[in-house]
């Protein structure tokens, strides 16, 4: 299986501040043959599913505010708040569908400073 | 706008089966584009997937739990469910259920999942 690490685990920053959360994966979830990462990224906010926010690592979903992005390749992966609100607080958590099974990261915390 | 909700009983004993049904809702099950899966969510963890069923009846099973579970598809009713056999503690665990895109045999993210339900084991 892929194991999916994420860091940190909990994070707190002031609003209108940037956040960054990073991904590994235990093997490279780069497709040669498109060129494509198979990561996703998911919000979970409490008492609720996660929300698909990115896929490919890098494309957002419909409907995502342009704050969040998600950016790297192969193994390392990272997502970004850019100006952080008060409605973004939520557990963040990437996915690979790379392989069977499709594993998850831990999940990092995001808190207001 | 496809919506998922799942259903079962909250409490549970050890050894005990676990059953759970995740009811779909705009749209069906038959649909050949996607995989109907079941995940999972202890307390203050990180999400497991536990399988995914087609709309064949063809399945793949997380083998961390593949010899205890079992998922099936009602295409009656546009459901699919979760039979997990002699739980214990450990299992206890919101339950989601979710969909997942397949493209050329790729499956894809998970999107939507329903609201979650969770499971507790306990004597």
């Amino acid at each position: 299986d892929i194991v999916m690490t994420q860091s940190p685990d909990s994070l707190a920053v002031s609003l209108g501040e940037r956040a960054t959360i990073n991904c590994k994966s235990s093997q490279s979830l780069l497709y040669s043959s498109n060129n494509k990462n198979y990561l996703a990224w998911y919000q979970q906010k409490p008492g609720q599913p996660p929300k698909l926010l990115i896929y490919w690592a890098s494309t957002r979903e419909s409907g995502v505010p342009d704050r969040f992005s998600g950016s790297g390749s192969g193994t390392d992966f990272t997502l970004t708040i850019s100006s952080l609100q008060a409605e973004d607080v939520a557990v963040y958590s990437c996915q690979q569908y790379y392989s069977t099974p499709p594993t998850f990261g831990q999940g990092t915390r995001l808190e207001i400073k | 706008q496809v919506q998922l909700q799942e259903s079962g009983p909250g409490l549970l004993k050890p050894s005990e089966t676990l059953s759970l049904t995740c009811t779909v809702s705009g749209g069906s099950v038959t649909n050949t584009s996607y995989y109907w899966n079941w995940i999972r969510q202890p307390p203050r963890k990180g999400l497991e997937w536990i399988g995914y069923i087609y709309y064949t009846g063809s399945t793949n099973y997380n083998p961390s739990l593949k010899t205890r579970i079992t998922i099936s598809l009602d295409t009656s009713k546009n459901q699919f469910s979760l039979n997990l056999s002699s739980v214990t503690a450990a299992d206890t665990a919101v339950y989601y259920c979710a969909r997942a895109q397949v493209v050329r045999g790729e499956k894809r993210w998970f999107d939507p999942w329903g609201q979650g339900t969770l499971v507790t084991v306990s004597s």
